[in-house]
């Protein structure tokens, strides 16, 4: 089983600010089969990249993916207010099980 | 587009089971995977099974093998998830996916809590 460490736990950061989030593999994730969620209280996650670096239909820009092997990111370029949320990477290349990481809580700062 | 619709909300005994249902509308029912995923309350994302229904073949997750039945009904476009030997750890919402294998998920349906109380 792959698992997915997500760093840092939380992260504060004002509006219009850079955000990093960093998702390791214990294993190569075949294929670059890793994908980013974004989840926000009281819904469902959504789906925000694929592929480690495609964006889902209907993501804005300011978000972006890459990585490969075992270390991935996702880059929000400028927070909007809507972006504060928590995110989680998940493999879905070595499958079962998917597995997914601990979440990312991006918070203003 | 697909969409994914759940069952309400439920409360249960400690030791009983619930069977939650998801209910796909849109695209073709029978031509992709569907998975279950679950989030204690302030806690991540856990996997639990997957199933492709043209085949009724399902994969469990180990931590669950033996308690967690995934089925699917094609008439209906319905897939169940079933739990058994229900502990309060269990309490979570417990989401259905469209994906699974080596497909991401995509839509998700609205989530269903199941609260294990006595």
């Amino acid at each position: 089983e792959i698992v997915l460490t997500q760093s840092p736990g939380t992260l504060s950061l004002s509006p219009g600010e850079r955000a990093t989030l960093s998702c390791r593999a214990s294993q190569r994730v075949s294929s670059n089969y890793l994908a980013w969620y974004q989840q926000k209280p009281g819904q469902a996650p959504r789906l925000l990249m694929t592929g480690a670096s495609s964006r889902a239909t209907g993501i804005p820009d300011r978000f972006s993916g890459s990585g490969s092997g075992t270390d991935f990111t996702l880059t929000i370029s400028r927070l909007e207010p809507e972006d504060f949320a928590v995110y989680y990477c998940q493999q879905y290349g070595s499958s079962p099980p998917l597995t997914f990481g601990g979440g990312t809580k991006v918070e203003i700062k | 587009q697909v969409q994914l619709v759940q069952s309400g909300a439920e409360v249960k005994k400690p030791g009983s089971s619930v069977k939650v249902s998801c209910m796909s509308s849109g695209g073709t029912f029978n031509s992709y995977t569907i998975s279950w995923v679950r989030q204690a309350p302030g806690q991540g994302l856990e996997w639990m099974g997957k199933i492709i229904p043209v085949l009724s073949v399902a994969n469990y997750a180990q931590r669950f093998q033996g308690r967690v039945t995934i089925t699917a009904d094609t008439s209906t476009s319905t897939v169940y998830m079933e739990l058994t030997s229900l502990r309060s750890e269990d309490t979570a919402v417990y989401y259905c996916a469209r994906g699974g294998g080596r497909v991401w998920l995509d839509p998700w349906g609205q989530g269903t809590l199941v609260t294990v109380s006595s």
